[in-house]
């Protein structure tokens, strides 16, 4: 099956630095979407983003398709960032299969003062 | 507000107990879906349904049960056959199959 690797799996930032998030997909998706798991626990919705460049204020991200990767950009970081970070993805060969979305291992960030 | 809503947020069970969670959602999405996540982990399928009394087993079923019999309402059940049920659960849904995840706070259980 389709294999979701993100990197880094750990990652420290100072306030106000940026940083780059990846997920790799080893063969072709539907749909890839980007979620922050806050430190309560709550999965907040960042991008629904099969392909192309979507903007939302600090954060962007960036899918190429054909190239089977995704980036998430977070600049001018703040401590309301920390928390993990998934990317998931629909496989293409399961176009109708409800259970087919496989999320990544996740980034954990950590943003400190 | 439109969204996903799960009660209760905390919950302690005694082992042998079969407990309920709720999950509502006012999106009018087809689909909803439960999954769990342990300490440190990913998240890991347990049901799904795409439509009002209709569902399917995920990838770790054994030990839940779930029904669908609203479609804004798809209760979990964590059966006494659960053999570790502490662990955080969170609900989804989507406007139509695999499409765009939308989640709820979670619930998370502990088993005394």
């Amino acid at each position: 099956g389709i294999q979701v690797e993100q990197s880094p799996p750990d990652l420290i930032l100072q306030e106000g630095a940026n940083s780059t998030l990846r997920c790799n997909f080893s063969d072709s998706v539907n749909n890839l979407q980007w979620f922050h798991q806050n430190p309560w626990g709550q999965l907040i919705n960042l991008f629904y983003i099969p392909s192309g460049t979507k903007q939302n204020g600090r954060l962007s991200a960036t899918t190429v398709a054909t190239e089977r990767y995704s980036l998430l950009y977070i600049s001018s970081s703040q401590t309301t960032d920390s928390g993990v970070y998934f990317c998931a993805v629909v496989p293409s060969v399961w176009k109708t299969s409800y259970d087919k979305v496989i999320f990544g291992p996740g980034t954990s960030l950590s943003v400190i003062p | 507000d439109g969204g996903i809503t799960q009660s209760p947020k905390y919950l302690f069970r005694k082992e042998g107990q079969n407990v309920t969670l709720s999950c509502e959602q006012n999106l009018n999405h087809d689909a909803m879906y439960w999954y769990r996540q342990d300490p440190g982990q990913g998240l890991r399928l347990i049901y799904y349904s795409q439509i009002v009394n209709d569902f399917q087993k995920g990838d770790i079923a054994e030990g839940y049960s779930v029904s669908r019999e609203k479609k804004e309402s798809f209760p979990l059940t964590v059966t006494s056959a659960q053999k570790n049920p502490t662990a955080f659960y969170l609900c989804a849904s989507s406007p139509s199959a695999a499409g765009e995840l939308f989640f709820g706070e979670g619930s998370r259980l502990t088993v005394l």
